[in-house]
């Protein structure tokens, strides 16, 4: 497995409060995405970054953005957090877009 | 709209039996199919299927795609408990808007292998 991580692992907040979520990865890919996974819509796209500062919207990016300074870094924000957006987030990364999406463990974030 | 389906959603079955999960879907410019094995935490890799009528084979699973007819099977035979699991469906197209690959995901099915 490439070397992903994601902090925090666990989070519960109340709504109205900016949340940030990251992902960091080892393997120097160029790619990185963030997802939500919920019961009955399976894993939708937020956001994706093709490149350092170079970011894209996905299906569902209301109310979410991010941030990539670093090769390794992608940051994934909550500006003001909604219980709609109490999920489950996956990060994943790619060194090429034809090569296979390599996902990290997962944040369980709760909206009170 | 872009969309994957896969079916069944839940299935229950005895350590032993041969099971096949399937995956339709609808979308422009497609690029490949991916399989994956969900547990209780990230999802894992299985497969990638790009071309119609190659079966791709690892281990008791085997997976085979039909571009014709928009859909793939995943197979598993001789199921053992540790096989229970979320499989889930991914297909990877060529987004108009963007210009770059794309991912959507279908549900998953639920994988129960009772001993």
């Amino acid at each position: 497995d490439a070397g992903i991580t994601q902090s925090p692992r666990h989070k519960v907040t109340e709504t109205g409060t900016p949340v940030t979520l990251r992902c960091h990865q080892t393997e120097n890919h160029r790619y990185m995405y963030w997802y939500r996974q919920d019961p009955g819509h399976g894993l939708r796209l937020i956001h994706y970054s093709y490149g350092v500062k170079d970011t894209d919207k996905g299906e569902v990016s209301d109310g979410y953005s991010v941030s990539r300074s670093k090769t390794e870094d992608f940051l994934l924000t909550l500006e003001s957090a909604t219980s709609s957006q109490t999920s489950v987030y996956f990060c994943a990364s790619n060194r090429d877009r034809q090569e296979t999406q390599y996902f990290g463990p997962g944040t369980r974030l709760l909206v009170l | 709209e872009d969309k994957v389906v896969q079916s069944p959603l839940s299935l229950v079955v005895h350590e032993g039996d041969t099971v096949t999960l399937n995956c339709s879907y609808e979308v422009t410019n497609f690029r490949s199919l991916l399989w994956y094995k969900q547990e209780k935490k990230a999802p894992t890799f299985l497969f990638m299927l790009t071309s119609s009528g190659i079966e791709k084979k690892s281990g008791r699973l085997s997976s085979i795609l039909d571009k014709k007819e928009l859909f793939s099977i995943l197979n598993i035979t001789a199921t053992q408990t540790g096989d229970s699991a979320v499989y889930l469906c991914a297909v990877e197209y060529l987004s108009e808007e963007t210009s770059g690959s794309r991912l959507t995901f279908g549900e998953g099915t639920q994988l129960t292998v009772n001993p």
